[in-house]
């Protein structure tokens, strides 16, 4: 019984680097979302799809870009990491966009210097 | 500008106090209002609300939402050390969740 699986937990990035986020779901869900988790700032929704095939932005899409081929899996890549990428980064799903129950994957913290 | 403010920003009780946990919120196109706990790691899911003056109950937790003045609390009674945690408010508006900072509770035995 996986849930939401995000790799990797923990990763450091040299500024100007990319790289892709992991995160997949096993659990048949259409909602799927990115947060990133910064001190004081609570979670903040980078980007969601509502569906495969299906993406928007959300509060700080900014650097970042997703894609959603399949219901099962939604990358989060960084283009060229910044300091300020410096952050938790969660992804969640949920059944669909009106069943707002959410079961978040354990978390990936990256680090950019 | 959504935006959902938590407050106390942290707190620190005895093992056995009750503590409230507040919500406020100022957001378009309301749906839901959901309660995580935040341990270590990710955060889970303790309850939905989605009408005003409902209590929802589980064990020593519950929660009610007052769509009017726009708040929701959370109470834990009895508090226990494994209450510990982040507890985060989120609102739901269709598409998107807002998410407040949290508040940190630490219990102290």
């Amino acid at each position: 019984n996986a849930g939401v699986t995000q790799t990797p937990k923990f990763q450091v990035l040299k500024t100007g680097q990319s790289m892709t986020l992991q995160c997949a779901q096993d659990m048949n869900h259409e909602y799927m979302s990115w947060y990133r988790q910064d001190p004081g700032m609570g979670l903040r929704l980078i980007h969601y799809s509502v569906g495969a095939g299906i993406t928007d932005q959300g509060e700080v899409p900014n650097g970042y870009n997703v894609s959603r081929s399949t219901t099962e899996d939604f990358p989060l890549r960084l283009l060229s990491a910044a300091p300020s990428q410096t952050s938790v980064y969660f992804c969640a799903s949920s059944q669909d966009r009106g069943v707002p129950e959410a079961f978040f994957g354990q978390g990936t913290r990256l680090t950019v210097v | 500008e959504d935006k959902v403010v938590q407050s106390p920003l942290s707190l620190v009780v005895h093992e056995g106090d009750t503590v409230t946990l507040n919500c406020s919120y100022e957001v378009t196109n309301f749906r839901s209002l959901l309660w995580y706990k935040q341990e270590k790691k990710a955060p889970t899911f303790l309850f939905m609300l989605t009408s005003s003056g409902i209590e929802k109950k589980s064990g020593r937790l519950s929660s009610i939402l007052d769509k009017k003045e726009l708040f929701s609390i959370l109470n834990i009674t009895a508090t226990q050390t494994g209450d510990s945690a982040v507890y985060l408010c989120a609102v739901h508006t269709g598409n998107q969740f807002y998410f407040g900072t949290g508040t940190s509770l630490t219990v102290i035995p």
